[in-house]
């Protein structure tokens, strides 16, 4: 079985661009949580996405956008890219059912960086 | 705020010895304690598992703890491998709501 899948797998972009990262969460999976991990750092909430609707969201600017689609994948956008953006974007997944916490599986993520 | 903190940085164990990874949580709302373990450029990896309603979970070589009154969930390793040298990663949630994250353990094992 495929686990979570991103891509691409790295990126380099410079300041004020726009960039658009991709995630498929595990088969029967509905829930897509994004999270963002600088060197030395734990990850860092950004984004949960269950059945297409936003169930949470992080301590992020505007500049962070997410989507999901019908068929449980999702996008994560973020504008006008600042040198600070550069990090590790993961993407996890996870079944939930009606609310209680499920345990969040995490793909190979996307390394980002913003020259 | 961090809201979990990981205060080693670090820890070095001998094969086959025990390790000990600790967290601490600042909030009571939190129910629900996972365990990753990241080696560098992968995503974490899910170790174990446990809720608000049990102290102790057990899978394999990996226990962990859960010690409510104190805030305080630790991960044991028996015995302790090689391939056990990773960074570790305790995530906590309240329920049906995201994960936070300590700031990671460095676990070297040496042979």
């Amino acid at each position: 079985d495929a686990g979570v899948t991103q891509s691409p797998t790295h990126l380099i972009k410079t300041r004020g661009q726009h960039v658009t990262l991709r995630c498929s969460p595990i088969s029967g999976h509905k829930s897509v949580s994004w999270y963002q991990q600088v060197l030395g750092q734990g990850p860092q909430f950004i984004f949960q996405y269950y059945e297409k609707e936003e169930r949470g969201r992080g301590n992020f600017p505007d500049r962070f956008s997410a989507r999901q689609f019908p068929n449980y994948s999702s996008e994560l956008n973020v504008n006008a890219l600042l040198l600070g953006d550069s990090a590790l974007y993961l993407c996890a997944s996870s079944f939930d059912v009606g609310g209680y916490t499920d345990t969040q599986y995490f793909g190979p993520g996307t390394r980002l960086t913003v020259l | 705020d961090q809201q979990v903190k990981q205060n080693s940085p670090s820890l070095s164990v001998q094969e086959g010895r025990i390790s000990i990874l600790n967290c601490d949580y600042t909030n009571s709302m939190f129910d629900y304690f996972l365990w990753y373990k990241k080696y560098p450029a992968e995503g974490p990896t899910f170790l174990i598992s446990i809720s608000s309603i049990k102290d102790k979970n057990e899978d394999g070589r990996f226990t962990v703890f859960l010690n409510k009154s104190a805030k305080h969930l630790s991960l044991h390793i028996v015995p302790s491998q090689p391939g056990d040298s990773a960074v570790y990663f305790c995530a906590a949630s309240p329920t049906g709501n995201q994960f936070y994250f300590g700031t990671g353990t460095s676990l070297t094992v040496i042979p």
